[in-house]
């Protein structure tokens, strides 16, 4: 069965940061680009950002919105992604997901908040 | 950025009926490969999204033929054959040509 499996999630103040991860079992992921798409609550949905897979450079793109403050990066050995958050805002509050468009995982919470 | 916007936002629909919901990008979104990157995802309450329909008219695995994606260039439809009421949810579309990808508004559907 194929499972992507979001962690770290919390709550955090603005300027802080987080790194989330993404597990995946069931299907090697290497060769797939991994996407993170977010909700606000009650919104529809935002793209944040991909990595590509190596045979693609491992290229990264970012939505605008989180461009310069987040960074996407991945684990082919570990069958991983992972989001690092930088200088957070209220904004980026939501439940971020990761997905090779395939198969998305449960999500995990960020609340950015004093 | 490509801007994609649906229509109509909220969709009443009969079960058994038929119900469709378009989807209009501002850009042509057909690669010189000739792909065509618009996905269409559903959204059920209480759930991660799922991928219905890829590449404007190719079924996920395991969706159900009473889906059906056409169109092109910049015009794209997401047809129901005959609503149930496991269907209901928000469904959106999505352009994977270019980054930034983008999602539409998103279509609620519900039943009458």
């Amino acid at each position: 069965e194929v499972q992507l499996v979001e962690s770290g999630g919390a709550l955090v103040q603005p300027g802080g940061s987080l790194k989330l991860s993404c597990a995946v079992s069931g299907f090697d992921s290497s060769g797939s680009a991994m996407h993170w798409v977010r909700q606000a609550s009650g919104k529809g949905l935002e793209w944040v950002g991909r990595i590509r897979s190596k045979s693609n450079g491992y290229a990264t793109a970012y939505g605008a919105s989180v461009k310069g403050r987040f960074i996407i990066s991945r684990d082919d050995s570990n069958n991983m992604a992972f989001l690092e958050m930088n200088s957070l805002k209220t904004e980026d509050t939501a439940m971020y997901y990761c997905t090779n468009k395939q198969n998305w995982g449960q999500g995990t919470l960020v609340t950015v908040s004093s | 950025d490509i801007a994609m916007t649906q229509s109509p936002l909220s969709l009443p629909v009969t079960p058994g009926e038929p119900a469709s919901i378009s989807c209009r990008s501002n850009q042509s979104l057909l690669h010189s490969n000739g792909n065509t990157y618009l996905d269409w995802y559903v959204q059920k309450p209480g759930q991660s999204p799922q991928l219905l329909v890829h590449l404007g008219s190719i079924r996920a695995s395991g969706v159900t033929d009473r889906f059906s994606g056409s169109g092109s260039d910049t015009d794209f439809t997401l047809k129901m054959s005959r609503v149930e009421a496991e269907d209901v949810g928000v469904y959106y579309c999505m352009q994977g040509l270019q980054t930034p990808q983008t999602f539409g508004q998103g279509t609620k559907v519900e039943i009458k």
